[in-house]
Formats: structure tokens, sequence, C-alpha cells
């Protein structure tokens, strides 16, 4: 099973429209975690931090689900800038006792006029 | 922000020859740098933990002589892909991490990723 997973999508949505996904993830034990957004042949950049209790930026709501072990990004009155590829990130412990940033593939998300 | 430069952007090469990418953190200092390859449509996979005066640490199934890495100073982080062969083609991408656990063990500081490198090899 991969440590993070990701529906790839794309998702096509109209401009304004809410657009929500999810990442799932393996190790128990991960304590932090991230969305990241990628543009085509670009580098990551960091978008936000989820938190436990769940956080908001903007347009932007992340949720941590531990029991299930998920993470969730919705984005409300999309945007045509919005369109990018958004990275699951998570922080784990591993067995030598040193932490690992694990990625899911990415999901895309396409907001057309 | 904090901000990772790399270099080249674009690379390409002959099957057998050696190709070095270049990672600096222009504002800051990072003891711990990480290498990433990403093929297309994939995920980024952590290839090795650069740390600054020491030996890298390889992630499982990547070949340590295969890719050199050298991590001389506060500011550079190395990747050297040696002998390169058509299959090496990939994003290659560094990062490193600024804040609460700089030497990236914590984890909870943000991670600056550089502008990636594209290497095509023929």
């Amino acid at each position: 099973r991969k440590e993070v997973e990701q529906d790839p999508g794309p998702f096509n949505v109209p401009e304004g429209a809410t657009v929500a996904f999810n990442c799932t993830y393996s190790n128990s034990a991960s304590q932090s975690f991230f969305w990241y957004r990628q543009d085509c042949r670009k580098e990551p950049k960091l978008l936000m931090s989820v938190y436990s209790s769940g956080n908001e930026d903007g347009r932007f709501t992340a949720q941590l689900n531990r029991a299930s072990q998920y993470i969730s990004l919705l984005i409300r009155d999309s945007k045509l800038s919005d369109s990018a590829t958004y990275l699951c990130v998570v922080n784990a412990p591993r067995p030598s006792n040193d932490y690992k940033l694990s990625f899911g593939a990415g999901t895309t998300v396409t907001v057309r006029a | 922000g904090a901000v990772v430069s790399q270099h080249p952007s674009w690379v390409i090469c002959k099957s057998g020859t050696s190709v070095k990418i270049e990672c600096r953190s222009l504002d800051f200092q990072a003891t711990t740098m990480f290498w990433y390859r990403q093929f297309p449509k994939q995920s980024l996979m952590l290839m090795a933990t650069s740390n600054e005066g020491s030996k890298a640490t390889y992630e499982q199934g990547v070949e340590k002589d295969k890719f050199l890495i050298n991590h001389a100073s506060l500011t550079l982080s190395t990747l050297t892909v040696t002998s390169a062969h058509p299959e090496d083609s990939s994003f290659y991408i560094c990062s490193a991490r600024v804040g609460a656990g700089t030497s990236g063990i914590t984890g909870t500081g943000e991670l600056f990723f550089g502008e990636g490198s594209r290497l095509t090899v023929l």
C-alpha cells in the first residue's frame, strides 16, 4: 500500500464552483500534514499546513480525520488561477528514529471560465 | 520567504556522461537538504537526505554510487548523476526546511523547494 494516496482527478470545475478532494495516508503515527501546490513543470509550493482541528486560509479549507486517516482540501469560489496539481504531504516517524515526508502523486484541478 | 535555488534548470546529456546539479539556500543556512525525483504524473520520491559535513542518507533502492551527493557547506548541496542513462531522465528537485527543526529531523518547518532540474539523457 502506498504511504500517501490521492485521487489523481482531473477535477474540471467552472469558475466560482466549490471543489473538494481527499488524501489517505497509511501510517497511523503520521504527525504533520500539508497541502502543496505544484504548477506544471514547476516546483511545489506550500499552500497550507493541516491542523488537527481543521483550518481555513481564505477560500481554502483543510481538514484532518485521524480516525479514518485522511486529510481533505476544499476550494471555494474557484478561480482560474487555482488550476494546478495539489500534493498531499505527510510527515511520519520511521523506525530509524527520523522522519520522512511522503508525497502523494497529486490531484489535478482545472478551473474553466 | 526563504529561497532555494537549483541549477541547471534543464540539462540534456549523452548516455554515459555525468551530470551535476546544484542546490543552494540563498538566504538561510540548511544543515539538511533533500533530493527528490519525480517522473511524469507520479509523486515526488525522496532519493536521499543530504547532511552538511557528513555522508548523505539514501533511501532504499537508490544507488549511492550512482547518485553522488555532496553537502560541503551550509548553503550548497550537489547531486551528481554518474554515468547517466536514458532511464535516469527525470525531474530532480531539492528542498530545504526553514524554521523549527531546521535540521530536517523533526519536520515542523516549512519545506522550500528548488525550481527543479529536468534531466534528459539521450
